[in-house]
């Protein structure tokens, strides 16, 4: 079946700190989605990514859907506290009934 | 974007009762919600698919008998445990993909708050 890696599995950011992560699939995904998920909530979409090469942003949000649309990136710039959560990209073909496959997710902490 | 909210957001219960999720779709009709299994520190897995008006479908390895889906309208889809055992303990979501934003033939899926059961 599709898989899909995410990195990095955590990171821990400071206040102001660009922040990137992105996911890799073995096989050829239509649409990218990012979903951030908090503590005990389900995931709440981000960005929402339909073509190849399509870079999209959501307020301090960017992310872009690869070229070769195995792969998709995201760009979170000058993070505040609020940040802090997890972040799952998905993506769906059509070839696979446009049914979404989740990445591991990368987990967003505060720097001590 | 679209509203999915889901009931109990929390249930304990007795090993061996069934448990009863409700997933609704309120500003929107959904003739596909999906079921979702989340456990601590992991990613979510898809469960089975929920047809409105017709059969389940469930992934690989999901007992169809233990994970009882009804879609009876188009706004309500229900999970049921049924016998439920400790190790069905997780955080269950449900989403659903509303036609007019996201299109029948994206994969935009809008999901609900989760309920997280606990099996004693």
């Amino acid at each position: 079946g599709q898989q899909l890696n995410q990195s990095p599995q955590s990171m821990f950011i400071q206040e102001g700190e660009d922040v990137s992560m992105n996911c890799t699939s073995s096989s050829i995904f239509n649409t990218w989605l990012w979903y951030k998920q908090d503590p005990g909530e389900g995931p709440v979409l981000l960005i929402a990514l339909y073509k190849a090469g399509e870079l999209t942003s959501n307020g301090r949000l960017t992310a872009q859907f690869g070229i070769t649309r195995k792969d998709s990136f995201l760009n979170i710039s000058a993070s505040i506290p609020s940040d802090v959560g997890i972040y799952f990209c998905a993506g769906s073909s059509r070839a696979a009934g446009n049914k979404l496959t989740f990445g591991g997710g990368t987990r967003v902490l505060v720097k001590p | 974007g679209a509203v999915v909210s889901q009931h109990p957001s929390w249930v304990i219960c007795k090993s061996g009762t069934s448990v009863k999720i409700e997933c609704r779709s309120l500003d929107f009709q959904a003739t596909t919600m999906f079921w979702y299994r989340q456990f601590p520190k992991q990613s979510l897995m898809l469960m089975a698919t929920s047809n409105e008006g017709s059969k389940a479908t469930y992934e690989q390895g999901v007992e169809k008998d233990k994970f009882l889906i009804n879609h009876a309208s188009l706004t309500l889809s229900t999970l049921t445990v049924t016998s439920a055992h400790p190790e069905d303990s997780s955080f269950y979501i449900c989403s659903a993909r509303d036609p007019v934003i996201g299109g029948a033939n994206t994969g935009e899926l809008f999901f609900g708050e989760g309920s997280r059961l606990t099996v004693l």
